[in-house]
């Protein structure tokens, strides 16, 4: 695709229940970033991947999150037992570029909205 | 722990009028960035700042960074409605081993008309 693609754009979730969220960076970007934007704030680095190696996960809030890259192209960011404090939109963002931190221009998803009840 | 601020945190302005936002961060940094984020849509690069007394214009935007005071200044120029958005200015530490990209709390801009 054009640009990097997110799904679903919307969850709800109840406490207590799993997600997992998915993004497709743009075709052939190395990098691969997700970020986590609460309400009102600016997005908040969870982790990073390098083709398919996780190399900075030092953002992740606990055990319960979880993010994979198998092939080096799609990601998945898994969530277990999902919290309320877990609600925000979750962004992805790729670079062509073998970044050992996020520097360059990153191009941004739009985003899952995840609600827990 | 790199702290970025963004003040103000809201601003309304009226067409045609002047304002700047500004941003400040708490550790040395290699780059600066400004982005724009629309309601519900992604974030959307504007402007990156390499170095001290960088400055880059952009139609009514224009951007500048001061590495010594830690600040960059985010100024609009006679403000048009379609400039209403939130704007993000993000960071990169110079050392440390936490070196991803900080982003402040944004400042979200509403222009009247």
């Amino acid at each position: 695709g054009a640009g990097v693609s997110q799904s679903p754009r919307y969850k709800v979730a109840k406490r207590g229940q799993d997600v997992a969220l998915r993004c497709d960076p743009i075709s052939g970007h190395v990098s691969l970033f997700w970020y986590q934007q609460a309400l009102g704030q600016g997005p908040e680095f969870l982790t990073y991947f390098q083709n398919e190696a996780q190399l900075d996960k030092s953002g992740l809030p606990s055990d319960r999150f979880f993010a994979e890259r198998p092939e080096g192209s799609v990601s998945t960011l898994k969530i277990q037992r999902t919290q309320q404090e877990d609600s925000a939109v979750y962004l992805c963002a790729s670079n062509t570029r073998r970044l050992r931190v996020a520097t360059g221009e990153l191009f941004f998803g739009e985003g899952s909205r995840l609600t827990v009840l | 722990e790199l702290k970025v601020e963004q003040n103000p945190l809201f601003l309304s302005m009226q067409e045609g009028k002047n304002y700047t936002i500004y941003c400040n961060y708490s550790t040395t940094s290699d780059r600066l960035y400004w982005y724009r984020q629309d309601p519900g849509k992604s974030l959307e690069s504007l402007f990156v700042l390499l170095s001290n007394g960088a400055v880059k214009q952009e139609g009514r935007l224009m951007a500048s960074l001061d590495t010594k005071a830690r600040l960059s200044t985010l100024h609009i120029t006679a403000a048009v409605h379609d400039l209403s958005a939130t704007y993000f200015c993000a960071v990169v530490p110079s050392s440390g081993s936490a070196r991803q990209l900080t982003f402040g709390s944004g400042t979200q801009l509403t222009v009247l008309p």
